[in-house]
């Protein structure tokens, strides 16, 4: 069965210091990985995916993330974080492309900047 | 953009009401999900639906049943509601036209709580 791990439910860094958030997946296939940000009394949006091709992944308000197939994971970072990008963010797997198939999730880690 | 609404963002019901959440998607999706959110538990799977009339189980569809009788809307119905389905509500619907385009979309939430 395929599963996400995030390690660290919660992280806290200050402002203009480097995002690091963890995530591992298991899959007996190669996965399609997502990053998903959720905003407080928001739902969930994209900040990237990775589906096919280039393992560094750009997305959106300046964060990436790379694909590392021998590790198993698909670590974000930012170089540098804002006060704006304190919320709590998603990594999902999804591994089949067929109609039908959902998300699997993990739990979540909460992201705290300081000034 | 894509627009995915959900019918309420709060709402109080009592322990054996039978509940009704509305999600609305614009984008002619043939996909649509839902999901509960809980702290420490992250995404979880309840239904998903990957056609008109069509509904699968997802990895908690207990006490849950699912309706989607139009394309742009997937309704969840909670029975009888329990104390236990206290929690934060998502919808989503996907976007499928190959693997670059594997996008889902969130609706902002509906907050149960069941008193």
């Amino acid at each position: 069965a395929q599963s996400v791990t995030q390690l660290g439910s919660h992280v806290s860094v200050s402002e203009g210091a480097l995002v690091l958030l963890r995530c591992n997946y298991s899959s007996s296939v190669p996965p399609y990985l997502f990053w998903y940000v959720q905003y407080p009394n928001q739902g969930l949006q994209l900040l990237l995916k990775y589906t096919t091709g280039a393992t560094l992944v750009k997305g959106i308000n300046g964060f990436e993330a790379e694909f590392k197939k021998s590790e198993t994971s698909f670590h974000l970072t930012k170089p540098s974080a804002h006060m704006s990008d304190a919320a709590e963010y998603f990594c999902a797997v999804s591994v089949s492309n067929q109609a039908g198939t959902a998300l699997i999730f993990g739990k979540g880690t909460t992201l705290s900047v300081s000034s | 953009d894509v627009k995915v609404t959900q019918s309420s963002r709060y709402l109080v019901k009592r322990t054996g009401e039978k509940v009704f959440l509305e999600c609305v998607q614009d984008m002619d999706h043939e996909n649509m999900f839902w999901y509960r959110q809980d702290p420490g538990l992250g995404l979880r799977l309840i239904y998903f639906s990957y056609d008109v009339k069509m509904k699968e189980k997802g990895d908690i569809p207990e006490g849950y049943s699912v309706s989607r009788e139009k394309k742009e809307r997937f309704s969840l119905i909670l029975e009888s509601a329990s104390t236990n389905q206290t929690s934060m509500y998502l919808c989503a619907s996907r976007a499928f036209e190959g693997a670059s385009t594997d996008t889902q979309y969130f609706g902002p939430g509906t907050r149960l709580t069941v008193l």
